[in-house]
């Protein structure tokens, strides 16, 4: 099945950096999604994004939907580490469509 | 707040086994899903549902079946649960038509481990 190509596949910072990770996809999109997995647990939807060009903030987290509607980007400032876990971005080319399509996540190790 | 619930956090079971993992959502959700999740391969569908008593074979049905019901609870059925399916099992479930505008609920997960 279709992925979303997710980078990068993990990285490991020191408290307080900040973190870019990003999606891209062959196709265009109408919908970005990004999810946050905290170790054991599901995941769970920290942004969502409708409109190239769009950018959107929850709390430490931006989040992008880029111009081309190929990609998208996610950014955490000022790392702690409760933020590690393994970021997933997803993404629907049709507004209604019942299946999202997934990237293979980040997975972020912030050192204290 | 929307809840998917798994009905076990872990499971062990043997080679040959017939498993059963139990999903249930409390939102009158009509579409819900299973995947795996493996290390380096993301989130894999297996199967889906869109209506009571319907389901859609995913990307990785083989080995699996799965069961609906009822509206608020689907099944996934290991027919003879083999090593290579230890796996963390995630259910989903969205609201018709939402799935691609407001994404999924997660459940918390079942790691079940094959013997």
């Amino acid at each position: 099945g279709q992925q979303l190509n997710q980078s990068p596949q993990s990285m490991f910072i020191q408290e307080g950096e900040d973190v870019s990770m990003n999606c891209t996809s062959s196709s265009i999109f109408n919908t970005w999604l990004w999810y946050k997995q905290d170790p054991g647990e599901g995941p769970v939807l920290l942004i969502a994004l409708y409109k190239a060009g769009e950018l959107t903030s929850n709390g430490r987290l931006t989040a992008q939907f880029g111009i081309t509607r190929k990609d998208s980007f996610l950014n955490i400032s000022a790392s702690i580490p409760s933020d590690v876990g393994i970021y997933f971005c997803a993404g629907s080319s049709q507004g209604g469509s019942e299946k999202l399509v997934f990237g293979k996540g980040t997975k972020l190790t912030v050192n204290p | 707040d929307v809840k998917v619930t798994q009905s076990s956090r872990y499971l062990v079971k043997r080679t040959g086994e017939k498993v059963f993992l139990e999903c249930v959502q409390d939102m009158d959700h009509e579409n819900m899903f299973w995947y795996r999740q493996d290390p380096g391969l993301g989130l894999r569908l297996i199967y889906f549902s869109y209506d009571v008593k319907m389901k859609e074979k995913g990307d990785i049905p083989e080995g699996y079946s799965v069961s609906r019901e009822k509206k608020e609870r689907f099944s996934l059925i290991l027919e003879s649960a083999s090593t290579n399916q230890t796996s963390m099992y995630l259910c989903a479930s969205t609201t018709l038509g939402a799935g691609g505008i407001y994404g999924y609920t997660f459940g918390s997960g079942t790691r079940l481990t094959v013997v």
